[in-house]
């Protein structure tokens, strides 16, 4: 059973799309994550949610929205892509804010603007 | 947030020890330890945390200085599969959104 779960794995598309990525987890957890990581390797927090409430926008472009329709769910919407999205996105899911136990990561979005 | 600084890389055998260290010498008296692993073309996957204490579980050990100011993580027998990027990465018990901060990590290398 796969934790957390992102689709789709590959993305390619034009720059000016509107594209979705999703993304889903089954551990039971109430905080949701999106990160980036760019060519260089780069990873980056970009949003939490926690209990469906954004908690963290890490001064993302208003061009990128996330969702969250129930706790379990956390898809990113991003409109008029640009070139400098290309990257790879990640979703993860913890317990909560405070605790220390782990992040699980997903497997991650390939997005590539052509 | 505090920071940590790691070697850019490093190279290991096969089926001997590897010890990553890392350096955070602005650590704060709640900051948790976490290390993770990014093997190639998947997401981090945790490793180990702690806090004071050295810690084992069944991936590696977690060896932290008396002053907590590094820690050193412990791989007892590296594997082809070992081969990833290394973050040691700060997080404080009331950390803001409970984001983790990655820095560059390092680069394990394992050679059969």
């Amino acid at each position: 059973d796969t934790a957390v779960s992102q689709t789709p794995k590959y993305l390619v598309t034009q720059m000016g799309n509107d594209k979705s990525i999703k993304c889903e987890q089954n551990l039971g957890h109430d905080t949701m994550y999106w990160y980036k990581q760019d060519s260089k390797k780069f990873l980056k927090i970009m949003f939490s949610y926690n209990n469906k409430e954004l908690i963290i926008n890490e001064t993302v472009p208003n061009r990128f929205s996330p969702k969250s329709p129930d706790k379990a769910h956390l898809n990113l919407h991003i409109n008029s892509l640009e070139l400098g999205d290309s990257a790879v996105y990640f979703c993860a899911s913890s317990q909560d804010l405070v605790s220390n136990q782990p992040q699980h990561f997903g497997d991650g979005t390939r997005l590539s603007i052509l | 947030d505090a920071k940590t600084t790691q070697p850019n890389s490093m190279e290991s055998n096969e089926e001997e020890p590897v010890h990553l260290p890392c350096n955070h010498s602005t650590i704060s008296g709640t900051d948790y330890i976490h290390w993770y692993r990014q093997l190639p073309s998947q997401g981090p996957e945790y490793v180990i945390h702690g806090l004071t204490s050295n810690v084992n579980n069944r991936m590696a050990s977690l060896a932290i200085a008396e002053d907590r100011k590094s820690s050193t993580l412990i791989l007892h027998r590296a594997t082809l599969r070992d081969a990833a990027v290394y973050y040691c990465i700060l997080r404080g018990v009331y950390n803001q959104g409970g984001k983790l901060i990655f820095g560059q990590g390092t680069e394990l290398s394992v050679k059969p």
